[in-house]
């Protein structure tokens, strides 16, 4: 089946460690997306890529960072820098085009801090 | 900031339909509307979208006001399932602007 999927569904972080969360797409989708929420609140955009080897950073770039090494996976790294990292993290992808692509999303990571 | 105001829960009854009211006052002309939920700790699902004209798919019709400063999403026959939180967005045409996601409308079906 055509999807995105994101790994792990948890991760917990130690203080000072840096994690990756995985997303890998088989819809053959140009864009990608990382997309952070805490609870009760809405989507906020980290990073995006149009192209491999290619990414700008969203609203909260600040302690994250990612590559997209291959059309397919665009890992995103939660890094110890960023100081509040415990939320919802869902990856997405869509076609570029006109304006009118539907984004299809990922399960989500849940990232906690022990 | 999010371009969409919505508000922040509705009740339906099961089997009637749902109307969920968006107000993006600001659209510019090139921007789409778009529909998506979210069920709780699950990525959000495509529901529906638009430009001008009134949409309608297997899921939910999408009804856009003539002047396009706002929008009704009607869910025909609410069912349990449909419990989630509504994201109304408005889209660029253009890629590299960012998809904005405001908090939604949590809708509550009831028995």
């Amino acid at each position: 089946d055509g999807g995105i999927t994101q790994s792990p569904k948890y991760l917990f972080r130690k203080e000072g460690q840096n994690v990756t969360l995985s997303c890998e797409q088989n819809l053959n989708h140009d864009a990608m997306y990382w997309y952070r929420q805490d609870p009760g609140q809405g989507l906020r955009l980290i990073y995006y890529s149009q192209i491999v080897n290619d990414f700008q950073k969203g609203d909260i770039a600040e302690g994250y960072s990612v590559s997209r090494e291959k059309k397919e996976s665009f890992p995103l790294t939660v890094t110890s820098a960023q100081k509040n990292p415990t939320a919802f993290y869902l990856c997405a992808s869509s076609i570029i085009g006109q304006g009118n692509e539907k984004l299809f999303f990922g399960s989500g990571t849940q990232l906690s801090v022990l | 900031d999010a371009k969409t105001t919505q508000p922040t829960s509705m009740d339906c009854a099961e089997g009637r339909a749902a109307n969920l009211p968006c107000n993006h006052s600001t659209i510019s002309g090139n921007e789409y509307v778009y529909w998506y939920r979210q069920i709780h700790s699950q990525g959000p699902q495509y529901i529906i979208h638009g430009l001008k004209n009134n949409e309608t798919n297997e899921m939910a019709s999408l009804i856009i006001t003539e002047d396009r400063k706002s929008s009704t999403l009607i869910l025909p026959h609410a069912t349990l399932r449909d419990t989630a939180v509504y994201y109304c967005i408005v889209r660029p045409r253009s890629n590299t602007d960012k998809l904005i996601f405001g908090t939604g409308t949590r809708l509550q079906v009831f028995p």
